[in-house]
């Protein structure tokens, strides 16, 4: 069956845009996490979703960042005013079930670069 | 702040050379290890989720082992061959058990031909 996938594989903006990225996760997993790895780290969380609701978004480093799943499927992160920083590669993981140890599905990634 | 951390960084191995590499991770409060391979361009496998004191898992010439009192896990590679070369994670989880991953820095391992 078909796997995570996420939109666009690589995204360039330059500083001060908004972008989104979008995340389709495994049908019927009900928990999806999105992840971000910058250069030269492992991926850190940043938020998690357990059906149409954000359960933990403590990992979102600050407002500029925002995420939803307004059906419980399809997730988009959000981020405003980008900035150099933000450059990384962004991970959409989903799960059966949140907790446990339900494996995570990941996806490829987008790697977003901000010039 | 829970830390996860690998070593080596990076390796650089000959084809059919073995190889080992190390996880530490806090011992108090563990729920369970996770072990993923991302190769370049693709999407992170998961390898083996470890939960018990003493665990061991094999699959084809990879495995590894748990101990939690302690805090580490090792991943061994036997016979090393070019389609090995990638990022290994491993990752255990925040407390609450959310599912929330905390994943280590990685070690690139390249196998050279």
């Amino acid at each position: 069956g078909a796997g995570v996938s996420q939109t666009p594989s690589n995204k360039v903006t330059e500083k001060g845009k908004y972008v989104e990225l979008r995340c389709d996760p495994i049908s019927g997993h009900t928990a999806l996490y999105w992840y971000r790895q910058s250069l030269g780290q492992g991926p850190e969380f940043l938020i998690y979703f357990q059906g149409t609701g954000a359960a933990d978004d403590s990992g979102l480093p600050n407002d500029r960042f925002f995420a939803v799943r307004p059906e419980g499927s399809v997730s988009t992160l959000k981020i405003q005013r980008t900035e150099r920083g933000d450059s990384a590669v962004y991970l959409c993981a989903s799960s059966i079930l949140a907790g446990g140890i339900n494996e995570q599905f990941f996806g490829p990634g987008t790697r977003l670069t901000v010039l | 702040i829970l830390n996860v951390e690998q070593s080596p960084q990076s390796l650089h191995v000959q084809e059919g050379d073995s190889t080992n590499f190390t996880c530490s991770f806090p011992s108090s409060n563990f729920y369970a290890l996770h072990w993923y391979r991302w190769e370049t361009a693709k999407s992170p496998e998961a390898l083996f989720v470890m939960t018990l004191n003493g665990d061991e898992k094999k699959k084809g010439q990879i495995s590894a082992t748990l101990n939690t009192k302690e805090g580490y896990s090792y991943l061994y590679i036997k016979g090393s061959q070019p389609e090995d070369s990638a990022t290994y994670l491993c990752a255990t989880h925040a407390p609450g058990n959310t599912g929330k991953l905390i994943f280590g820095q990685g070690t690139t391992l390249q196998v050279k031909p």
